[in-house]
Formats: structure tokens, sequence, C-alpha cells
């Protein structure tokens, strides 16, 4: 069965914290992806890989970092929360491109003080 | 820039009717199509994928694709208060990324 996990549920931050959103698949997918999702916005893509060690800017890479050294886990990393990054965030995996499904890890809710 | 339009919503069905759900894409050349349901606080999950023109069943859903119109929907059958959600709907073509629309939240009322 498809399984993608993320490290936490709920997270709780001050402003300027370093953070660390873990995300593990367990299908030996090639693509992994994470988004933010907010009221009214929808999902948008914040970084994409596609390979170990290969990172993409998504449309809203600003503040985020990736890190993708092995392929069943890919890191999303906030160098320096702000309040704005308060958000759901949510990670995706493919086998390949265009016709696989996406499949999303449970999300994170973070909360930036 | 690609898109990809939904009706927001919400759209209030009574127990036991169609619900239809549509979704409008810009890029002509998209290839897959995707619906996902996404219940409040929890991650999308997938319902039905299309990527040719026509329908496609499964139980209560069909998926409807026309490429000429740049137009895929979500007709829901027999709704029941447990498929009160939000639909996204999502669009790519073959090597390159999703493009998500912003959803249309459904409420089925008993």
């Amino acid at each position: 069965d498809v399984k993608v996990t993320q490290s936490s549920r709920y997270l709780v931050k001050r402003t300027g914290e370093k953070v660390f959103l873990e995300c593990v698949q367990d299908m030996d997918h090639e693509n992994m992806f994470w988004y933010r999702q907010d009221p009214g916005l929808g999902l948008r893509l914040i970084y994409f890989s596609y390979d170990v060690k290969m990172k993409e800017k998504g449309d809203i890479p600003e503040g985020y970092s990736v890190s993708r050294e092995k392929k069943e886990r890919f890191s999303l990393i906030l160098e320096s929360a702000s309040t704005n990054q308060t958000s759901m965030y949510l990670c995706a995996s493919t086998l390949m491109g265009g016709r696989d499904t996406q499949y999303f890890g449970p999300g994170t809710r973070l909360t930036v003080l | 820039q690609k898109e990809v339009e939904q009706n927001s919503g919400p759209l209030s069905v009574p127990e036991g009717a169609i619900a239809s759900l549509n979704c409008t894409y810009s890029d002509r050349v998209s290839q897959s199509f995707f619906w996902y349901r996404q219940y409040s606080g929890k991650s999308p999950e997938l319902i039905m994928s299309i990527y040719s023109n026509g329908d496609k069943e499964d139980g209560r859903f069909t998926a409807q694709l026309n490429k000429a119109s740049q137009y895929v929907s979500l007709l829901i059958r027999d709704s029941q208060p447990s498929d009160s959600a939000t639909y996204l709907c999502a669009v790519t073509i073959y090597g390159q990324n999703f493009v998500f629309g912003p959803g249309t939240r459904l409420s089925v009322l008993p």
C-alpha cells in the first residue's frame, strides 16, 4: 500500500527559528514535492525533486530550501521562520511525471509565533 | 501561466441527489486529469484519474473529460453526507508538474 509519512502533524515554532519538515515515502518513487496550502489560495508548489540530490524551485520557493540525500526522504527547511509561513505543509510523491498519481502525506500544520 | 479553475462553492445538494463538480483548464496540451477529495484538516486523496475524452465510472463517481472544450467534471451519484468535502481538480502534461485548482467545497445535506 502506498505510504507517505511526515514527521509531525502539528508544529509550533517561534519567529527566527530554523524549522525542518521531513517527508518519507516507501514506494520507491522518483519524484517528491512540497506544497503549502492556505485558505483561498489552494495548493502552491514550493520545491520539487526528480532525483536524489536534485531540486527545482516551484512557484513560491522564497524563504525555503530543501534537501534530498536519499531517494525516500525529502526535507523542507525554513531557514528563519516567519509568521507568514504559518500554513499547512503537504508532501507528495509520484513514480514518474505525467500520468502518475500524486500521493500525499498527512500534512504538517505549522504555526509560527 | 497554466491555470485550472473551479467554482469555489459551497455547492449544496440534498442527500441522494447528484452532485456535479466542474473544472476548466487553460493549457490545451494538458494530458492527464485527476480529482482529489480533501476533508477538512486532512490531506488530498485521489478519487479518479482520466486521460481520454468521454466518461469514466467508478462506483458512484463518474469523471467526464472534454478536451475540445478544456473541461473536466466529476459527478457524484446518490450523494451522502460523508461526501461533504473539498474537491480538487488537478491537470498535468507528461513530464511536468501538477497544476491544482482552488477546489470546490461540497456540502451534502441530510
